[in-house]
């Protein structure tokens, strides 16, 4: 089956550092998207992005479906962006959603 | 237009008992899927329920079970529960296109202890 790895597993970042996190998937898929897991446990979407750019305030998503990678990426942190992010695709052969294991990022003030 | 909501948010149960938690999906959605969290963990993949049927299923023992009815509405049921159960249960829904599912959406989670 498809892999999901993301990284890094951990990043630890000053507030207004900026911040890359890389998603890469081991075989085609239907689709892909980012959520934010905050310390309450909500999953929050970020983006739904199977290619292409996508921009939303200080976050935007990048994917590149042909060589089967995306990036996310913070601008100017805050402590509210702590949390852990996770990647998830869309299998081409049934309906689920493959999960990568998550980066825990913590900003710090 | 309402979210996704899990019922109930917070429960605790004995080692042995049942316990039966529900999701109702965005309006429109009929995919509803089931995920496992504990803690420090990613989510594991319980199972998708599609128009009242079960279409995936994750490597979890036969205590865990669910339907759906025809409103989507989604259960999910885990009997003789064990300590290795707590958890972070989380549902989501998603619409469904012609060949994928559109964005899926979760809910706030139910939070079961066994104790």
């Amino acid at each position: 089956g498809i892999q999901v790895e993301q990284s890094p597993p951990d990043l630890i970042l000053q507030e207004g550092a900026n911040s890359t996190l890389r998603c890469n998937f081991s075989d085609s898929v239907n689709n892909l998207q980012w959520f934010h897991q905050n310390p309450w446990g909500q999953l929050i979407n970020l983006f739904y992005i199977p290619s292409g750019t996508k921009q939303n305030g200080r976050l935007s998503a990048t994917t590149v479906a042909t060589e089967r990678y995306s990036l996310l990426y913070i601008s100017s942190s805050q402590t509210t962006d702590s949390g852990v992010y996770f990647c998830a695709v869309e299998s081409n052969s049934n309906y689920q959603l493959i999960w990568g294991a998550g980066t825990k990022l913590i900003i710090k003030p | 237009k309402a979210g996704v909501t899990q019922t109930p948010r917070y429960l605790i149960k004995t080692r042995g008992q049942q316990v039966t938690l529900s999701c109702s999906p965005i309006s429109g959605h009929r995919s509803v899927s089931w995920y496992q969290q504990t803690p420090g963990q990613g989510l594991q993949f319980l199972f998708e329920y599609f128009s009242e049927t079960q279409r995936n299923k994750g490597n979890f023992p036969g205590r865990f079970s669910g339907r759906q009815f025809s409103n989507s509405r989604s259960e999910m049921n885990v009997s003789t529960l064990e300590l290795g159960d707590s958890a972070l249960y989380l549902c989501a829904s998603s619409g469904q296109g012609v060949t994928v599912h559109t964005e899926a959406f979760f809910g706030q989670g139910t939070r079961l202890t066994v104790v």
